[in-house]
């Protein structure tokens, strides 16, 4: 089975631009979640959703937002990026939104502003 | 709020020696405890997690971790080290404030397994 798939792999934006991150769960898992790390640190939790519903939102400006579709695949948004939004974001995907799902991550989208 | 604590930035153990890398934690109510594992250029690998029951809990690759409510730690251990090993380890803590299950994690541990 496929794991979890992020696209893309690597992008570089210019400050002030918009991003769109995009990320398929391993199948039959209905549950994903952001998360943020920047080089040298432990990734820092954005978003959360599960059955299309945000569940849990981390301390991160109104720029960011996130969707999940149908197919509970999602979408994170960036707008007005500025040069600290330059990190690896990871996607993670679980059966369950409840706390004994371990998170299932994906490879990660390495985006760099400039 | 949740934290959590890695208080080595890198661990040195020689192949075949047995390794720890700790991790303490602080936590409002009962602590969902996890470790993941992430090679270069890689997402996070789960390895193991505490929910409830016995105190040393087994995961993934022969690695285990040792739950200690009073001093408030989760530190993962190997009985014997591999030189494929070598990677950065997270400790995390379950955000008790909401049903879901985001995580709050350390700052990291690299561990250097040498030949």
């Amino acid at each position: 089975d496929a794991g979890v798939t992020q696209s893309p792999t690597h992008l570089i934006k210019t400050r002030g631009q918009h991003v769109t991150l995009r990320c398929s769960p391993i199948s039959g898992h209905k549950s994903v979640s952001w998360y943020q790390q920047v080089l040298g640190q432990g990734p820092q939790f954005i978003f959360q959703y599960y059955e299309k519903e945000e569940r849990g939102r981390g301390n991160f400006p109104d720029r960011f937002s996130a969707r999940q579709f149908p197919n509970y695949s999602s979408e994170l948004n960036v707008n007005a990026l500025l040069l600290g939004d330059s990190a690896l974001y990871l996607c993670a995907s679980s059966p369950a939104g409840g706390p004994n799902s371990p998170l299932h991550f994906g490879n990660g989208t390495r985006l760099t502003v400039t | 709020a949740q934290s959590v604590a890695q208080p080595e930035d890198q661990v040195n153990v020689a192949e075949g020696n047995p390794l720890t890398v700790k991790c303490t934690y602080s936590v409002s109510g009962n602590p969902y405890l996890f470790w993941y594992v992430q090679y270069p250029n890689r997402g996070l690998q789960f390895l193991l997690k505490y929910i409830t029951g016995d105190n040393l809990v087994k995961g993934s690759y022969g690695f285990e971790a040792e739950f200690n409510k009073s001093q408030t730690s989760f530190h993962l251990k190997k009985p014997s080290a591999l030189v494929s090993d070598s990677a950065l380890y997270f400790c995390a803590v379950r955000d008790n404030r909401g049903a879901g299950n985001m995580l709050t994690f350390g700052g990291g541990t690299r561990l250097m397994v040498k030949p």
